[in-house]
C-alpha cells in the first residue's frame, strides 16, 4: 500500500507570495496518476491538477504541478486571498494527509 | 452541466446499515467511474469504492462491510456500509472519477456532490 506524506502541516504566507507543497510517495508511483485537490471549509474538494502536470477545467495558471518518482509539488505562483485552504495530493485510492496553507 | 446530489438518513445508529444514494443529473452514469469518498469531521479523506459499467472496487480496508450499486434507469448510484459504529461518522461524497476505458491516466476526481453528514449515534 503506497503511503502519501504531505510533511508541511501548515503553510502562514502573505498574499502575493509563492506557495510550495510538496507530496511524497512511499514507493514510486506513475506520474499519470498524481492528482492535486483544493478544500475550503465547509465545502466539497475541488480538482486542480491531475497527471501530475495538467491543470483541470477552470483553473487558473497561477496553479502548477510538477514531480516525479516519489517526489511530487504543487506550486501557487502569487497567492490570492481565495487560495487560502487545505490541498490534498492523491494517488489512485489513497490520499494524503493535506496542507494548510493560511495567511499569516 | 453533469450534477450530483447525494441523499439519505443523517443519523444511523451503531450496528446498522448506513444507506446513501447519489442522483446524477444532466449526463448518464453508463460511462465513467463513480465513487464514494467520505471524510470524518475535521480529518482528511478515505476512498470508499466505485462502480463502473456495473463492476466494483473497493478499498480493502472497508471491502467487507461495503456494497455500491447502481440504477441506470434512475441514473442513480448507492452505498450501503453495514455494521457501522461511530468511527464511520463522516461526511459522506459521491465523486466522479472522468477516465473511461482505457485510459492513460490515473484515477482523480473531477466532479464532487456538496456531501452529506451521516453520524452513527445511539
Amino acid at each position: 500500500e503506497i503511503v502519501l506524506t504531505q510533511s508541511s502541516g501548515t503553510l502562514s504566507l502573505s498574499p502575493g507570495e509563492r506557495a510550495t507543497l510538496s507530496c511524497r510517495a512511499s514507493q514510486s508511483v506513475s506520474s499519470s496518476s498524481l492528482a492535486w485537490y483544493q478544500q475550503k471549509p465547509g465545502q466539497a474538494p475541488r480538482l486542480l491538477i491531475y497527471a501530475t502536470s495538467s491543470r483541470a477545467t477552470g483553473i487558473p495558471d497561477r496553479f502548477s504541478g510538477s514531480g516525479s518518482g516519489t517526489d511530487f509539488t504543487l506550486t501557487i505562483s502569487r497567492l490570492e486571498p481565495e487560495d487560502f485552504a487545505v490541498y490534498y495530493c492523491q494517488h489512485q485510492d489513497t490520499f494524503g494527509g493535506g496542507t494548510k496553507v493560511e495567511i499569516k | 452541466q453533469v450534477q450530483l446530489q447525494e441523499s439519505g438518513p443523517g443519523l444511523v445508529k451503531p450496528s446498522e446499515t448506513l444507506s446513501l444514494t447519489c442522483t446524477v443529473s444532466g449526463g448518464s452514469i453508463s460511462i465513467y467511474y463513480w465513487n464514494w469518498i467520505r471524510q470524518p469531521p475535521g480529518k482528511g479523506l478515505e476512498w470508499m469504492g466505485y462502480i463502473y459499467s456495473g463492476s466494483t472496487n473497493y478499498n480493502p480496508s472497508l471491502k467487507s462491510r461495503v456494497t455500491i450499486s447502481e440504477d441506470t434507469s434512475k441514473n442513480q448510484f448507492s452505498l450501503k456500509l453495514r455494521s457501522v459504529t461511530a468511527a464511520d461518522t463522516a461526511v459522506y461524497y459521491c465523486v466522479r472519477d472522468p477516465r473511461k476505458s482505457g485510459s492513460d491516466y490515473g484515477r482523480h476526481f473531477d466532479l464532487w456532490g456538496r456531501g452529506t453528514l451521516v453520524t452513527v449515534s445511539s
